[in-house]
């Protein structure tokens, strides 16, 4: 079965400082999305980066990029230089060929960033 | 602003009764999924629709229902109401079947509140 996880449910990071945000996934399809979506308190889900199982080059979008290690299926994702503004909920999500589609997410985790 | 518009944004109602949830696709997409995030369950994926068919379908409840329209615009059905089918209901959109590698725009969601 495809599974998602996310195994920290908080972090904190210093302002100015980089972060990783854990992302594992299980799934018996070669052809799959990995997606990673930011939601802030106002609640709205936002696109942040997508990386495809055979895409060789790890996806940069900004100051987002993510760490896709096949062999291990991680899919963490790094952000650079954090801002006060990145202070949300981060989920990790995945997309299977076969699926049509559909997005399997994590539990998340909230990201506080200190000034 | 994804593109994705959800009515209404905010809905509060009684046990027993029913509502529906209304989404309008990005112009030009085919896709419509339905997502249901609340805090025990996390964000569960309920149905899909493309170009006016059922494609795929999560873990949706009987007593919820859905269709796309011809103009593309998709309901959401929930019926004899309970307290646990309060939650952030959302809707996404794609360009296409969504190939494990197209984006999905998220619209705003609508908070249901079974009261």
């Amino acid at each position: 079965a495809q599974k998602i996880t996310q195994t920290q449910p908080g972090m904190f990071v210093q302002e100015k400082e980089a972060v990783t945000l854990d992302c594992t996934y299980d799934t018996s399809d070669q052809s799959y999305g990995l997606f990673w979506y930011k939601q802030p308190s106002s609640g709205e889900m936002i696109f942040l980066i997508y990386q495809g199982s055979y895409d060789e080059q790890n996806a940069t979008e900004g100051r987002y990029s993510l760490n896709f290690q096949k062999a291990r299926k991680s899919a963490n994702l790094v952000i650079s230089a954090s801002q006060l503004g990145d202070s949300a909920m981060y989920f990790c999500a995945m997309s299977n060929y076969n699926q049509g589609g559909k997005l399997i997410f994590g539990q998340g985790t909230e990201l506080s960033v200190k000034p | 602003d994804s593109g994705v518009t959800q009515t209404p944004k905010h809905l509060i109602t009684a046990t027993g009764q029913r509502v529906t949830l209304r989404c309008s696709p990005r112009s030009g997409d085919l896709s419509v999924y339905w997502y249901q995030q609340s805090l025990d369950q996390g964000l569960q994926f309920l149905i899909q629709y493309y170009n006016g068919e059922e494609r795929a379908k999560g873990n949706i409840l009987e007593r919820f229902s859905a269709q796309q329209f011809p103009d593309l615009h998709s309901e959401l059905n929930l019926s004899s109401l309970e307290l646990g089918d309060s939650a952030l209901y959302f809707c996404a959109s794609s360009l296409g079947v969504a190939t494990a590698s197209e984006e999905e725009y998220f619209g705003p969601g609508t908070r249901l509140t079974v009261t």
